[in-house]
């Protein structure tokens, strides 16, 4: 059973980038479940999706923050990151990433990590 | 982006009841609709997409309806481990969700 993991640091301050990275076990990152998404559920918001990654590496992310995002693979380690750039106190949130729930659509989640909580503060 | 509009925001119920939870998207997304669980520190759950299809391993309690803008999601018979947050989620076009409903 594939899970999801993931790791990185709980503060990041203004203007900085925020960088998390999502460990699969259970099953390859290449495997027919072709979608790695990142979401992320602000406080008092509802949940939004950032992008994902096709294995081949190819991107798709959401226009409200294209520009920041940038997510990546590394099938090596069996893991893809999150990188957000010029952070503020709006991107204070739990980040959870996610696997397409098959490779015909992208964007169902199953499964999900835990979630990790990043704040943004000096 | 389309946006999603969920009621209520909130609920209280008795275990055993029927809960039912409305959401409705601003242009029509057919019946390209999900719902999940969320719960404090654990993993969110797909429990139902394509508006109506039980996710596997999910208990045959939770149900899905609609088709166009309009959809509900039912639990039948409310049980203790039902607590917690259910959003809807369309994925016609770039993915968004509902504001979320706290099942309490």
């Amino acid at each position: 059973q594939v899970q999801l993991q993931e790791s990185g640091p709980g503060v990041v301050k203004p203007s900085q980038t925020l960088s998390l990275t999502c460990t699969v076990s259970g099953g390859s990152i290449n495997s027919g479940y072709p979608y790695w998404s990142w979401i992320r559920h602000r406080p008092g918001e509802g949940l939004e999706w950032i992008g994902y990654i096709y294995y081949s590496g190819a991107t798709h992310y959401n226009p409200t923050l294209r520009g920041r995002v940038l997510i990546s693979l590394d099938t090596s380690k069996n893991q893809f990151s999150l990188n957000l750039g010029s952070v503020s106190a709006a991107d204070t949130a739990i980040y959870y990433c996610a696997r397409s729930k098959d490779a015909l659509n992208p964007t169902i989640f199953d499964p999900w990590g835990q979630g990790t909580m990043v704040s943004v503060s000096s | 982006d389309i946006q999603m509009t969920q009621s209520p925001s909130s609920l209280s119920a008795f275990v055993g009841d029927r809960v039912i939870i409305t959401c409705q998207a601003s242009q029509d997304i057919t019946n390209s609709l999900s719902w999940y669980q969320e719960k404090p520190g654990k993993a969110p759950k797909l429990l139902i997409y394509d508006s109506s299809t039980l996710h596997s391993g999910v208990p045959s309690r939770f149900s899905g309806r609609g088709s166009g803008t309009e959809f509900t999601f039912t639990i039948s018979s409310l049980q203790p481990d039902d607590v917690g947050t259910y959003y809807c989620q369309q994925y016609e076009n770039v993915p968004t969700f509902g504001g979320g409903t706290k099942v309490q």
